[in-house]
């Protein structure tokens, strides 16, 4: 069965850094997602993707925070200067066809990122 | 801007047991899913079942089955024949159908069987 695919599993990082996640949709998906779970609270929405651009963004998603599909297969999150609270899982995470057709989203395994 | 409520944050049911986790739904739109992912110890969000709202009847999975009340805005994830496995914490989520594309989850019900 096909899967969202998230590397790394795990990375720990110096505050200021920057940090880049990766992610491998499932092939035939349009839409990409990114999400974050800051433990021991629920999963908020960061950003969605499509046709290389993106399409909702939420309101922590501030100018730290960037996507690319660099090459069509990769899609990934960029937070250039990472703070403390910025440690969380973070899952990508895609679907097939557009919003109206309340197709399923498919999640990664998620990348713990602590910021230390 | 819709909000998903799950006031059980923590629920036990003896294996082979049947359990039910409640959610509620807060919206103004006619037309929407809704969701059940599971988030075991290894923290992968697994969908569990789906439902959309124009259907009447309740989706089921196997084990699992939804009690969807659409004027009751009420959406609860019913767990037959409760397996270890089944061991986690439950996430609903709400997805509108009108061209917002994101899932707004609730806070989450952390499931233990007991043996």
């Amino acid at each position: 069965e096909p899967e969202v695919t998230q590397t790394p599993s795990h990375q720990v990082t110096q505050m200021g850094q920057e940090v880049i996640l990766r992610c491998v949709p499932i092939s035939n998906h349009l839409y990409f997602y990114w999400y974050r779970q800051i433990l021991g609270q629920k999963v908020e929405f960061l950003v969605s993707f499509y046709n290389n651009e993106i399409s909702e963004k939420s309101e922590i998603f501030d100018d730290q925070f960037s996507v690319e599909r660099p090459d069509g297969s990769n899609f990934t999150l960029k937070i250039r200067s990472t703070k403390l609270e910025d440690s969380a899982m973070y899952f990508c995470a895609s679907s097939r066809t557009g919003p109206s057709s309340g197709n399923t989203i498919y999640f990664g395994e998620g990348s713990w990122l602590t910021v230390v | 801007a819709q909000t998903v409520t799950q006031s059980q944050p923590e629920m036990s049911v003896q294996e082979a047991e049947t359990v039910t986790l409640s959610c509620t739904y807060d919206t103004s739109e006619s037309d929407y899913y809704l969701f059940w992912y599971k988030q075991p110890p290894s923290r992968q969000m697994i969908l569990v079942i789906r439902q959309e709202a124009y259907k009447q009847q309740n989706a089921t999975e196997n084990r699992f089955s939804v009690n969807f009340q659409k004027a009751a805005k009420s959406f609860s994830l019913k767990i037959s024949d409760s397996q270890l496995g089944d061991a986690a914490m439950y996430f609903c989520a709400y997805r509108s159908a009108g061209g917002n594309e994101k899932l707004t989850f609730g806070t989450g019900t952390r499931l233990t069987i007991i043996p």
